[in-house]
């Protein structure tokens, strides 16, 4: 099942403008992680931030994580055309038969406009 | 390669006939993981090789679905009598160790299709 859920599910912006995407989570967890998909591809993992981290940076990207409120938020700064993609969060726990298996929210399609 | 390479990138089958879906992981990388994509929607956990343990295999929907891992590096799904809900987009991703902090690395899927 789903563990994440994600806001909003679809988000079009111009270029140059921030864009600001949720997750909520159910569990308790090790890590969160942050990843892309352009249309017809695979995921490219973005950031990871463990839980006692509350913030973290790469590049234009800002991730934020609050586990009281079990919930991320990744930023974008200054976006750009060639972010138009399916942003996912995906929630980490160690379980000793599962390694580290991947609980996928369900996305937010950013769209950004030139 | 560089990269995971899945093969087919597309499959059309019969209902009721049996697929195999092909996943070569980054040399080196120990875990392997098998994911399906619905349409429009997030990825659910199929099954998961670490080295030589036992493989994970929690998240396969039916008896219809089995995996193997020869050798530490290929796998293959497989999927008898496939029915119509078995269509999907199926992704494999690989990673150095199975530690929490292992990023995975994706292929870019098999688009199966079950007429």
């Amino acid at each position: 099942s789903q563990q994440g859920e994600e806001d909003p599910q679809a988000l079009s912006i111009q270029e140059g403008e921030n864009a600001t995407m949720n997750c909520s989570y159910k569990t308790s967890i090790n890590n969160l992680q942050w990843y892309r998909q352009n249309s017809g591809r695979g995921l490219v993992h973005l950031i990871l931030i463990r839980s006692n981290e509350r913030e973290k940076h790469s590049g234009r990207l800002r991730v934020t994580l609050d586990t009281s409120k079990k919930s991320s938020s990744l930023l974008i700064t200054a976006s750009r055309a060639a972010d138009t993609a399916s942003y996912f969060c995906a929630t980490a726990e160690a379980r000793e038969t599962s390694g580290s298996r991947l609980t996928f929210g369900e996305g937010t399609q950013l769209t950004v406009n030139p | 390669g560089a990269g995971v390479s899945q093969s087919p990138s597309n499959k059309v089958t019969e209902k009721g006939k049996d697929v195999e879906l092909r996943c070569d992981p980054i040399s080196g990388h120990t875990a392997l993981y098998w994911y399906r994509q619905s349409l429009g929607q997030g990825l659910e956990f199929l099954i998961y090789f670490q080295g030589n343990s036992a493989p994970d295999k929690s998240g396969l929907p039916s008896d219809r679905f089995s995996a193997e891992r020869t050798g530490g590096s290929v796998s293959t799904l497989t999927i008898q009598r496939t029915q119509q809900e078995d269509s999907a987009v199926y992704l494999c991703a690989s990673s150095l160790a199975s530690g929490l902090d292992q990023p995975q690395h994706f292929g870019d899927g098999t688009r199966l299709s079950i007429l």
